[in-house]
């Protein structure tokens, strides 16, 4: 496709169960980026793919996320035993190259909501 | 503790006059920063960057200035279009790192 495509668009779930997200990230880009937004908050750095390889996880919240790129292209988000504070918008982001001088494109989201 | 700071969440302009959209850093690491502008149920999109090297750079009616000693930087928009309104994060990285360090934004309406 011509953008970052994440799917589902939004999610509803409840307190304890596991959720996957997508992201499909423009073909070519070799970086992909999750970040995610919480209520009246600024966008937050969870993990950061170069190819398949996660070199830096350091801003999963805790060990119940999880995340894995395959063929290095679609990657997936995993919550486990979610929680009410996981509720937020999860955005991911693709870039041609490794490096934050390269502008990022982002996907429109999936909302998550967890009862 | 937040190191990027914008402290309007919101600000109002009257189409067709300057809007001017504040952002402050702490770390004096970064040196890097980016304008992001995100439209309702849509991703944000890259607006403007500047790299600490340079004091301002322009890109049609879109400026953003940097002052460093003041670890302040603004975007200003002239003329103000009513397809601005839009939230504006504003954003910072040591050059070279991956990982971008998000204000809160500030959400934008421009009055035709």
């Amino acid at each position: 496709g011509a953008g970052v495509s994440q799917s589902p668009s939004n999610k509803v779930t409840e307190k304890g169960k596991d959720v996957e997200l997508r992201c499909d990230p423009i073909s070519g880009h070799t970086a992909l980026y999750w970040y995610r937004q919480s209520l009246g908050q600024g966008l937050e750095f969870l993990i950061y793919f170069q190819g398949n390889s996660a070199p830096d996880k350091s801003g999963l919240p805790s060990d119940r996320f999880s995340a894995e790129r395959t063929g290095g292209s679609v990657s997936t988000l995993t919550i486990q035993r979610t929680q009410q504070e996981d509720s937020a918008v999860y955005l991911c982001a693709s870039s041609t190259y490794r490096g934050s001088n390269e502008k990022l494109f982002f996907g429109s989201g999936t909302q998550l909501s967890v009862l | 503790d937040q190191q990027v700071k914008q402290n309007s969440p919101s600000l109002s302009v009257q189409e067709g006059r300057i809007s001017i959209l504040n952002c402050d850093y702490t770390n004096s690491m970064f040196d890097y920063f980016l304008w992001y502008k995100k439209y309702p149920a849509e991703g944000p999109t890259f607006l403007i960057s500047i790299s600490s090297i340079k004091d301002k750079n322009e890109d049609g009616r879109f400026t953003v200035f940097l002052n460093k000693s003041a670890k302040h930087l603004s975007l200003h928009i002239v003329p103000s279009q009513p397809g601005d309104s839009a939230v504006y994060f504003c954003a910072a990285s040591v050059d070279g790192s991956y990982q971008l360090t998000f204000g809160k934004g500030t959400k934008l309406s421009v009055i035709p």
